[in-house]
Order: structure tokens, then C-alpha cells, then sequence
């Protein structure tokens, strides 16, 4: 693994559905973040955490959670999808999300379809 | 973070550079530029950032005016996998959220 994995590359889901997004990344970043990207409406933050252990609510949290039990892993959960959160979801990762640097790495995406 | 303006569109021939302008005319003393750029149907890829000097790395190249309040991505041999969505972003270095606006599509043709 080179940077930053994200599974499943696409999903079609039925509404009122469980889903769980994952992601992998292998470069010992602390921060690594949840983003979803709407036509029109650009790169919204869903949740970030800047350590293992911690989460943090972005702008838009609602109907999603978040686990960070290691360094690695940050899997977004969708507890019961709605067609409202057909979107491209993009995860990402920076060394710190307290410094100057805020350079954040990003996956591949996973496109998520709720019928 | 402060409000950035770039055109919606640029067009650049392969192997000429490729200068995508940036107004942040309110960006305050702690904020930084960065550039990010978005290939279609891939995950957003960072480029660049700076503070008040100017900055290279091996993509690019990146000029803040003195006043800081409008900058220049520079590519300096555009290709044709430099087609893309470029945004440039004005944020504190504790910012946790990156927000796009509408960016640059830099079209590069043959």
C-alpha cells in the first residue's frame, strides 16, 4: 500500500441501508479526514480526527459516523443511508492538522449511489 | 478562512507555462496560500503553499504579491495530464477543513 486506500471504488445502496466506507492510510499521518464532494457544492468536511483515538465533527456530521481506533483506519459508517447522501466520498490525511502545513493527501474516492 | 477569486477557465498550449491568477485580497496576517488541483474523477492533489515568500517545489511554482493579497500558480511546461480543476485556498494553519470554491479549470490543448 502506497498512501492512501479507499474501499469500495463505487456502491450502489439501497435506502435505510448499513454502510461502512473504509479507508487506509500508510504514512503514520495523525490527521486524516472525511470529505464528501457534491456537484456545485464543492469539498465539504463530514468528520476528522486528528489522532488515533479522537474524532471530530466537520460541516456536515449529520447521518455519518466515525472511528479511529489506530493510526491507520478511519471507516465512515452510515448507519441508515438516505438518497441525499449519494455523493463522491473523498478521505484524506495530513501529518498534522495543528501545524502550518496543512498539505492532506486524498484517496481515490468511492462513489456512493442511495436508491 | 478568506475569500478567494480565481477565473473559471484557462486554456495554455503543452509545454508553454501556464500562470493561473489568484485574488485573496482579505487574507489575514496567519493565513496561508495553498493550491490544490483535481483531475477529473480523482482524488484532490496538493500542490503548493506559501506565506509570504515565494515558493518551488518540483510541480510548481508559486508568487505572492508583497501586498499578499493575490497570487500566481506558475506551471512552468504544462502537459496535457496537467488538465485539471485548480483551487487555491487562503487558511490558518489550524484550519481543519479544506473548502473548494469553484477553482480554475486550466485546459491544456495540444
Amino acid at each position: 500500500i502506497a498512501g492512501i486506500t479507499q474501499a469500495p471504488t463505487s456502491q450502489i445502496l439501497a435506502a435505510g441501508r448499513r454502510m461502512t466506507l473504509r479507508c487506509t492510510q500508510d504514512m503514520r499521518h495523525n490527521a486524516m479526514y472525511w470529505y464528501r464532494q457534491d456537484l456545485g457544492l464543492g469539498l465539504r468536511l463530514i468528520h476528522y480526527s486528528n489522532t488515533a483515538g479522537t474524532t471530530g465533527k466537520g460541516e456536515v456530521p449529520d447521518g455519518y459516523s466515525v472511528s479511529r481506533a489506530n493510526t491507520d483506519d478511519f471507516p465512515l459508517t452510515l448507519a441508515s443511508a438516505v438518497p441525499s447522501q449519494t455523493s463522491v466520498y473523498f478521505c484524506a490525511s495530513s501529518e498534522s492538522s495543528e501545524s502550518s502545513y496543512n498539505e492532506q493527501f486524498f484517496g481515490p474516492g468511492t462513489r456512493l449511489t442511495v436508491l | 478562512d478568506a475569500k478567494t477569486t480565481q477565473p473559471p477557465s484557462m486554456d495554455c498550449a503543452e509545454g508553454r507555462a501556464a500562470n493561473l491568477p489568484c485574488n485573496h485580497s482579505t487574507i489575514s496576517g496567519n493565513e496561508y496560500v495553498y493550491w490544490y488541483r483535481q483531475i477529473h474523477s480523482q482524488g484532490p492533489q496538493y500542490i503548493i503553499h506559501g506565506l509570504k515568500n515565494n515558493e518551488t517545489n518540483e510541480m510548481a511554482s508559486l508568487i505572492i504579491t508583497e501586498d499578499r493579497k493575490s497570487s500566481t500558480l506558475i506551471l512552468p511546461h504544462a502537459t496535457l495530464r496537467d488538465t485539471a480543476v485548480y483551487y487555491c485556498i487562503a487558511l490558518s494553519g489550524s484550519a481543519r477543513q479544506l473548502t473548494f470554491g469553484s477553482g480554475t479549470q486550466l485546459t491544456v490543448l495540444p
